[in-house]
């Protein structure tokens, strides 16, 4: 079953621009994760954010998660054309099986 | 490091016959694998876990005899779709977990199925 809801389904910017996508989740996560996916292709490891953590960074993206409010954000700064793609947030429950749910995905397009 | 490789990458196959994938971990050991099913446009569906020497774990609404899973290796899963129709035509995609203690997981490039 689809944990996550995602925001929105789809997003259309020009390169350059920041991408603000959201996922919200139901149950007691352990750790959330965000992938990208070319269009048919498989997918892309992008960040793990812990459960006890609240914000983390790696190079253009950045990824806050409020436990509070089962939700998450990825936030692409300085948007490439390359970047295009659908981005899916994943997660991981308490029990540590390594079982992700996904959530429904948001497309990506930037414009050159 | 860290790649988990689909065979075939794409195959095209008759109704009521079966069709093998294979999932492999290239550079190191995975006690559990995950096969995923995703329709075009969708979001990827667990279909089931697959835990090295023992019986799958499917998740609700996945017919076991329909999509076999053997984890017959730490480095190695196959899923069989048998008596395949169209319906089942689907992107697969696998995941490795490693035995090591952690949160990762890796995938694999996906295997693209017809039934004609």
């Amino acid at each position: 079953s689809q944990q996550g809801e995602e925001d929105p389904q789809a997003l259309s910017i020009q390169e350059g621009e920041n991408a603000t996508m959201n996922c919200s989740y139901k149950t007691s996560i352990n750790n959330l994760q965000w992938y990208r996916q070319n269009s048919g292709r498989g997918l892309v490891h992008l960040i793990l954010i812990r459960s006890n953590e609240r914000e983390k960074h790696s190079g253009r993206l950045r990824v806050t998660l409020d436990t509070s409010k089962k939700s998450s954000s990825l936030l692409i700064t300085a948007s490439r054309a390359a970047d295009t793609a659908s981005y899916f947030c994943a997660t991981g429950g308490s029990s540590n099986t390594g079982k992700l749910i996904f959530g429904q995905g948001t497309t990506l397009q930037v414009k050159p | 490091g860290a790649v988990v490789s689909q065979h075939p990458s794409w195959v095209i196959c008759k109704s009521g016959t079966s069709v093998k994938i294979e999932c492999r971990s290239l550079d190191f050991q995975a006690t559990t694998m995950f096969w995923y099913r995703q329709f075009p446009k969708q979001s990827l569906m667990l279909m089931a876990t697959s835990n090295e020497g023992s019986k799958a774990t499917y998740e609700q609404g996945v017919e076991k005899d329909k999509f076999l899973i053997n984890h017959a290796s730490l480095t190695l899963s196959t899923l069989t779709v048998t008596s395949a129709h169209p319906e089942d035509s689907s992107f697969y995609i696998c995941s490795a977990h490693p035995t090591r203690i952690g949160y990762e997981q890796y995938f694999g490039p996906g295997t693209r199925l017809t039934v004609t």
